[in-house]
């Protein structure tokens, strides 16, 4: 079974650019989360989506965005790239028994960096 | 503002010895608390998790004590190994497994064990 699978891996911006994230969840998941992962804050939440809803969503500016589709295939964009956005974004994706989200799958991230 | 804090940042552990990493946390709606290991160039993975209903779990080599008055929890890794040496991330969530999606993360702890 294929896991989870991200692109670009490696990406380049300047500042002021936007860019685009894509993310492919384990077949049959439904539930896509995002983190994004910097030495200095460590892992954190930007969002979760369930059947192309958002249900959560964590403490970033509206810089960073991001949808499903009903093929459950996930991306996100952040756009005024600034050079704190440089950083590892990783999906995650769970199944949803019942309303609840399981086990997070995390894939192997898209490595931005800005310039 | 931390939710889940983590020590020691770094640890180095001689082969066959324990390597015990510890996690505190202040939200009381908790209600589950995973273990994540990040080998390099690699997003984290689930290793061992646990409810507050119980104390300890167990699963080969690693286990879970979880400390439901003060707060805390802790991973204790057993017969230490080379191959065990990453980063280990303790993380938190809360609302009965249905925002699990969201999870709050340690800052992280790099292990590692010596030959």
């Amino acid at each position: 079974k294929a896991g989870v699978t991200q692109t670009p891996r490696y990406l380049i911006k300047t500042r002021g650019q936007q860019v685009t994230l894509s993310c492919s969840p384990i077949s049959g998941h439904r539930s896509v989360s995002w983190y994004q992962q910097t030495p200095g804050q460590g892992l954190q939440f930007l969002f979760e989506y369930f059947s192309e809803t958002q249900r959560n969503k964590g403490n970033f500016p509206g810089r960073f965005s991001g949808r499903q589709f009903s093929n459950s295939r996930s991306e996100m964009n952040v756009s005024t790239l600034e050079l704190g956005d440089s950083a590892l974004y990783l999906c995650a994706s769970s199944l949803v028994t019942s309303g609840v989200t399981g086990e997070l799958f995390f894939g192997e991230g898209s490595r931005l960096t800005v310039l | 503002q931390q939710q889940v804090k983590q020590s020691p940042q770094s640890l180095i552990v001689q082969k066959g010895g324990i390597s015990i990493i510890n996690c505190a946390y202040e939200n009381t709606a908790f209600d589950y608390f995973p273990w994540y290991q990040q080998f390099p160039g690699k997003g984290p993975a689930l290793l061992i998790a646990i409810r507050p209903d119980v104390s300890e779990k167990k699963e080969g080599r690693f286990t879970i004590s979880f400390n439901k008055s003060a707060k805390q929890f802790s991973l204790h890794i057993m017969d230490s190994q080379p191959g065990d040496s990453a980063t280990y991330f303790c993380a938190a969530s809360q609302g009965g497994g249905s925002t699990l999606g969201r999870l709050y993360f340690g800052r992280g702890t790099q292990l590692t064990v010596w030959p």
